[in-house]
């Protein structure tokens, strides 16, 4: 069974330009959420797409956004990137509708110069 | 809003022996989940265990163990007989029970292994 799969894994983009991640979440799974990873601020959650619906959004700016597709497939985009974007991206998907057990992917490692 | 501290930065255990890492986190919530994540340098979160706060029985699984305490709101991890791969990155994360509800993490304490 394959995992939760997270490309690119590696991305360096430039000041104020825009990225989009992909995520593809395990086989059956409807609800995929997405994490920014920093040293300074740890793991803080973006949002949350069930079944191609936001349930959730983190404090983060506009230039977040994602949205997951009619076969649970995630995507991220940040528009306008600035230096302080560049994080460990990481995406995790749950067939539980409890949301007890979620599944991560590797990440997407973004860096913005 | 809900908290997760994790006091301990930085652990080290001598391999065979056991270690175990802190986290307390603040909640008004009488259900929810608690959850302890070990990120590995393949940056890969893997998750270790789990509890559901209403269950009194602390969750074990293999030689990972927590000592769940619902009324102090701690939930430590103890790792028996430790080993070379389980030196990482340990994340303690809390999860309200409601659908969406995000996961909230603590700082993580790196966890070192000795040969």
């Amino acid at each position: 069974k394959a995992g939760v799969t997270q490309t690119p894994r590696y991305l360096i983009k430039t000041r104020g330009q825009q990225v989009t991640l992909s995520c593809s979440p395990i086989s059956g799974h409807r609800s995929v959420s997405w994490y920014q990873q920093t040293p300074g601020q740890g793991l803080q959650f973006l949002f949350e797409y069930f079944s191609e619906t936001q349930r959730n959004k983190g404090n983060f700016p506009g230039r977040f956004s994602g949205r997951q597709f009619s076969n649970s497939r995630s995507e991220m985009n940040v528009s306008t990137l600035e230096l302080g974007d560049s994080a460990l991206y990481l995406c995790a998907s749950s067939g539980d509708p409890r949301g007890y057990g979620y599944t991560f992917g590797s990440g997407t490692r973004l860096t913005v110069v | 809003a809900q908290t997760v501290t994790q006091s301990q930065p930085e652990m080290s255990v001598q391999e065979a022996e056991t270690v175990t890492l802190s986290c307390t986190y603040d909640t008004s919530e009488s259900d929810y989940y608690l959850f302890w994540y070990k990120q590995p340098p393949s940056r890969q979160m893997i998750l270790v265990i789990r509890q559901e706060a209403y269950k009194q029985q602390n969750a074990t699984e293999n030689r990972f163990s927590v000592n769940f305490q619902k009324a102090a709101k701690s939930f430590s991890l103890k790792i028996s007989d430790s080993q070379l791969g389980d030196a990482a990155m340990y994340f303690c994360a809390y999860r309200r029970m409601e659908y969406g509800n995000k996961l909230v993490f603590g700082a993580g304490t790196i966890l070192r292994v000795k040969s």
